[in-house]
């Protein structure tokens, strides 16, 4: 069975930082591509960041542009999403999902901006 | 510019069937899209693939009530035999190189 589970996710001050993981099981991580989704409270899906399975081709939203690092570790079959420079306005559930169609999405991680 | 519309709402009554539709800006009629549905409170969940060509590819367990077929730019999910559950937001969504990309969701209301 498929399986994305996030974690990392929590209340962090403006401006602070935050380390999002993805452990993934069930299938050949290091074969597939990666992307981190998130939505904000009564919104809709946004994309924030793909991955190539390899780890060599690396996209992000303009939003998240030079604040977030997305990363992989194939040997451990997980995907990370490292969050610098925290705004209100990331204030979402962040969900990661594999391939670029998303055919399996985790549970999401809630992260919270605010003082 | 990549660009996924969707009506913002539908509605149809149990046991009937109803269309949604997602459209792909110009110069992309091309572009295959997946749909993805988010019952309340919970995560997505990857419905199919959806090409240009209407061919399709469904995700693990997903009822032959839910098809799609595609026209021009038009990409459509069809549900038939509507059941309390369908109530959910829809969203359609496409990919390009350097980019990932989103309609705003149909949130569909089974009467």
């Amino acid at each position: 069975e498929v399986q994305l589970v996030e974690s990392g996710g929590g209340l962090v001050q403006p401006g602070g930082s935050l380390r999002l993981s993805c452990a993934a099981s069930g299938f050949t991580f290091s074969s597939y591509e990666m992307n981190w989704v998130r939505q904000a409270p009564g919104k809709g899906l946004e994309w924030v960041s793909y991955i190539s399975s390899s780890g060599s081709t690396i996209y992000y939203a303009d939003s998240v542009k030079g604040r977030f690092t997305i990363s992989r570790d194939n040997a451990k079959n997980s995907l990370y999403l490292q969050m610098n420079s925290l705004r209100a306005e990331d204030t979402a559930v962040y969900y990661c999902a594999s391939r670029a169609w998303g055919d399996y999405w985790g549970q999401g991680t809630l992260v919270t901006v605010s003082s | 510019q990549l660009v996924l519309t969707q009506s913002p709402s539908a509605s149809a009554s149990l046991g009937a069937s109803v269309k949604l539709t997602c459209t792909l800006s110009s110069g992309h009629s091309s572009y295959a899209i997946a749909w993805h549905q988010q019952q309340p409170e919970k995560g997505p969940r990857y419905l199919m693939k959806l090409n240009s060509d209407g061919s399709h590819s469904k995700g693990d367990g997903i009822p032959d009530r839910f098809s799609g077929s595609s026209s021009g730019a038009e990409r459509y999910l069809t549900i038939s035999s509507l059941q309390s559950e369908d109530e959910a937001d829809y969203y359609c969504q496409t990919w390009g190189t350097g980019t990932v990309v989103f309609g705003g969701g149909t949130k569909l209301t089974v009467l």
